[in-house]
C-alpha cells in the first residue's frame, strides 16, 4: 500500500473514446502530480497541483485535461487519443512541490 | 537547463555482486538528489536520498553519496539479490517550488 491509489491500473480505448484516470492520496500532501511513461523515454511530468491549484503543464496537448477537485484527489479526463499515447500514467502525491514523491502503481493505457 | 543522466542499462549481475549505477547532474545552485526504484508492475518508491554535498543517502544496502565537485550521485550496493531487480532512476530537486527532475532510468537484472 503505497498511500496513493490509482484506477483502474489498466485500461484499453478506442481513439473515438472519452475516459477518466483517477487519483487518490491519504497522506495529507498538498501537492499532486501526473507523469507519463513510456518505454525508453524519460519519465515526463505532466502536470502539477499544488492545493489545487495547477501550477505546472508541461506543453500537453489538450486531449488531456487534469481535474484537482480537492487536494487528495487528481483526474486525467482523456477524450480523442492518439496510438502514441499509450503508457503507463503515474499519479504522485508530496508534502510540497520540492519534497520527496509518493507514487501509485499506475495506469496501463493503451490506444487502440 | 537542469537536468539527470543516468548509464544506459541494462545491468546484468549474479547474485552477490556489486553493483554500481552513475548518474551524473546538471543543475544551478545545491540541488537535493534522490534515487528511486521501481519493481515490475508498481510505481517508483523512494530509495535514498542527500539533501547537500558530502551527504550519504542509505537504504536497504544500497548507498549514494552526494559528490558536488563531480556533480554525481552513483548508487551503490555491495551484494546485490535476485529481489533488487528493477528499474532504477536518479532524480533532483533544483530548487524549492519546481517538480523533481529524472534520469531515463536503469533497469537491473540480477540472476541466481
Amino acid at each position: 500500500e503505497t498511500g496513493v491509489t490509482q484506477t483502474p491500473r489498466h485500461l484499453v480505448m478506442g481513439m473515438t473514446n472519452k475516459k477518466s484516470l483517477k487519483c487518490e492520496q491519504h497522506l495529507g500532501h498538498n501537492a499532486m502530480y501526473w507523469y507519463k511513461q513510456s518505454a525508453k523515454k524519460p519519465l515526463e511530468l505532466m502536470f502539477v497541483y499544488n492545493f489545487k491549484e495547477q501550477t505546472e503543464n508541461n506543453s500537453v496537448p489538450s486531449r488531456f485535461s487534469p481535474e484537482c477537485p480537492n487536494s487528495s484527489h487528481l483526474f486525467l479526463h482523456l477524450h480523442t487519443l492518439q496510438p502514441e499515447d499509450s503508457a503507463l500514467y503515474l499519479c504522485a502525491s508530496s508534502e510540497a512541490s520540492s519534497s520527496p514523491l509518493h507514487f501509485g502503481n499506475g495506469t496501463r493505457l493503451t490506444v487502440t | 537547463g537542469d537536468s539527470v543522466t543516468q548509464m544506459e542499462g541494462p545491468v546484468t549481475l549474479s547474485e552477490e555482486a556489486f553493483l554500481t549505477i552513475n548518474c551524473t547532474y546538471t543543475a544551478t545552485g545545491y540541488p537535493s538528489l534522490f534515487w528511486y526504484v521501481q519493481y515490475p508492475g508498481e510505481g517508483l518508491q523512494l530509495l535514498l536520498k542527500a539533501t547537500k554535498a558530502d551527504d550519504k543517502g542509505s537504504n536497504k544496502g544500497f548507498e549514494a553519496t552526494y559528490r558536488k565537485e563531480t556533480t554525481s550521485f552513483h548508487l551503490e550496493k555491495g551484494s546485490v539479490q535476485v529481489s533488487d531487480s528493477a528499474v532504477y532512476f536518479c532524480a533532483l530537486s533544483a530548487k524549492a517550488g519546481t517538480a523533481l527532475i529524472f534520469g531515463k532510468g536503469t533497469t537491473l537484472s540480477v540472476s541466481s
